[in-house]
């Protein structure tokens, strides 16, 4: 248990409203990812974080946009949602050990946008 | 970027061990090889990681090649509980982090 929590662990939106995901750390882990996972995809990066105020892209960002005000919490912004969006949504954080990174997923938020 | 390739599914019977391959040809010589695995609506679990020697910990141990090129998760006893999707993935670095790229897995089926 890397102390990650998501919320909301299931929302319905509808298209066009914005959405707004949170992860939140309890263990002062400088970097911070968000993941989705889509049926035939696997899981793809969307954007990590590696400090307050320091994001990045990863390889689906479009149509995402993210925050990071404080190390404990990582946003994930849909502005506008799609149905294409619909997806399983997962935090991580990475957690340094002496034998390399290790990356830990919290439980996932299940988001269907109608 | 770096690939791996798992069988798309195997079968083991319970309290037998099981040997899970994966190659990564492509593999370069800072990148990582992790072992995740993901029980239906639940996130990725770490099992393992290693970057040249064998590894072992509480849950399986982890198998990598001279070359680097192949690995195998092995778990020595299966349980039912170990019925998941396992991914062998490499982590690379990538911008300013160490990312993981998650192919599509092994389903691992375990038969009492």
């Amino acid at each position: 248990d890397a102390g990650i929590t998501q919320s909301p662990r299931h929302k319905v939106t509808e298209t066009g409203t914005p959405v707004t995901l949170r992860c939140h750390q309890t263990e002062n882990h400088r970097y911070m990812y968000w993941y989705r996972q889509d049926p035939g995809h696997g899981l793809r990066l969307i954007h990590y974080s590696y400090g307050v105020k320091d994001t990045d892209k990863g390889e689906v960002s479009d149509g995402y946009s993210v925050s990071r005000s404080k190390t404990e919490d990582f946003l994930l912004t849909l502005e506008s949602a799609t149905s294409s969006q619909t997806s399983v949504y997962f935090c991580a954080i990475s957690e340094r050990t002496i034998s390399g990174n290790t990356i830990y997923f919290g439980e996932g938020s299940w988001l269907t946008v109608v | 970027d770096a690939k791996t390739t798992q069988p798309n599914s195997m079968e083991s019977n319970e309290e037998e061990p099981v040997h899970l391959p994966c190659n990564h040809s492509t593999i370069s010589g800072t990148d990582y090889i992790h072992w995740y695995r993901q029980l239906p609506s639940q996130g990725p679990e770490y099992v393992i990681h290693g970057l040249t020697s064998n590894v072992n910990n509480r849950m399986a141990s982890l198998a990598i090649a001279e070359d680097r090129k192949s690995s195998t998760l092995i778990l020595h006893r299966a349980t039912l509980r170990d019925a998941a999707v396992y991914y062998c993935i490499l982590s690379k670095m990538a911008g300013s982090a160490r990312q993981l790229t998650f192919g599509s897995g092994t389903q691992l089926t375990v038969l009492p």
